[in-house]
């Protein structure tokens, strides 16, 4: 049964800060690994998406990576702004299971000015 | 990418009673799915919102008390039936929409049974 975790649970950092949010997974067979922002009570903006047969993907100061035999995926954050104040959550795609996400508990994150 | 909608944004609901929640997309998608989000939890499966056929459900939902319905491409319609307390939640429909196979979600609908 696929598991995803994430750590930490909880980060606050003053802004400017560069910081990686981490994300491990227990079963290898994935599809793709995609990277979730949700603010307070509202729904899930796509960050970035790591298809199984690519190492990393970068969109602004974000850049994601993915090590799939590892079993690990990392999310920086470069130049924190307090505007990435969310919780940030990954997913896994595992194959053959017509879409279904399989999340982490997500990454709490506060940016301080 | 897709922009999705969902109708009510929120509702406060009686014990016994149920709610239709509405999930609208810009543009046509196969593949739909509806997702719950228990207080301080993360995101878990509730089914595939299958176009003309029934829903495929994931192991601990059943269909009478989330009946799903997928009339065309662009609309879904998941219904929380006979509503406790257990199922105050946020429920998101989501879709994957162009590729590869990335999955974009609504804004969620903010569910409280008292």
């Amino acid at each position: 049964k696929q598991e995803v975790t994430q750590i930490p649970a909880a980060l606050s950092v003053p802004e400017g800060e560069n910081l990686v949010l981490n994300c491990s997974f227990t079963d290898s067979a994935i599809y793709n690994l995609q990277w979730f922002r949700q603010d307070p009570g509202k729904g899930l903006t796509s960050l970035l998406l790591i298809q199984s047969s690519q190492r990393e993907q970068t969109s602004g100061r974000l850049n994601a990576s993915l090590d799939k035999s590892s079993g690990r995926s990392t999310l920086y954050i470069a130049a924190s702004q307090p505007g990435d104040s969310a919780t940030y959550l990954c997913a896994v795609e595992i194959y053959n299971q017509g879409g279904k996400l399989i999340f982490g508990q997500g990454t709490e994150l506060s940016v301080k000015p | 990418s897709a922009v999705i909608s969902q109708k009510p944004s929120r509702d406060i609901c009686q014990r016994g009673t149920s709610l239709t929640i509405q999930c609208q997309v810009d543009s046509q998608v196969t593949m739909m799915f509806w997702y719950r989000q228990q207080p301080g939890q993360s995101l878990t499966l509730i089914a595939t919102a299958n176009q003309g056929s029934e829903a495929t459900y994931e192991s601990g939902f059943v269909i009478d008390k989330f009946p799903i319905s997928r009339p065309n491409l662009t609309f879904s319609t998941l219904t929380v039936s006979n509503m406790s307390p257990e199922d105050s939640s946020i429920y998101l429909c989501s879709v994957v929409a162009g590729g590869p196979y990335e999955q974009y979600f609504g804004p969620g609908t903010r569910l409280t049974v008292t």
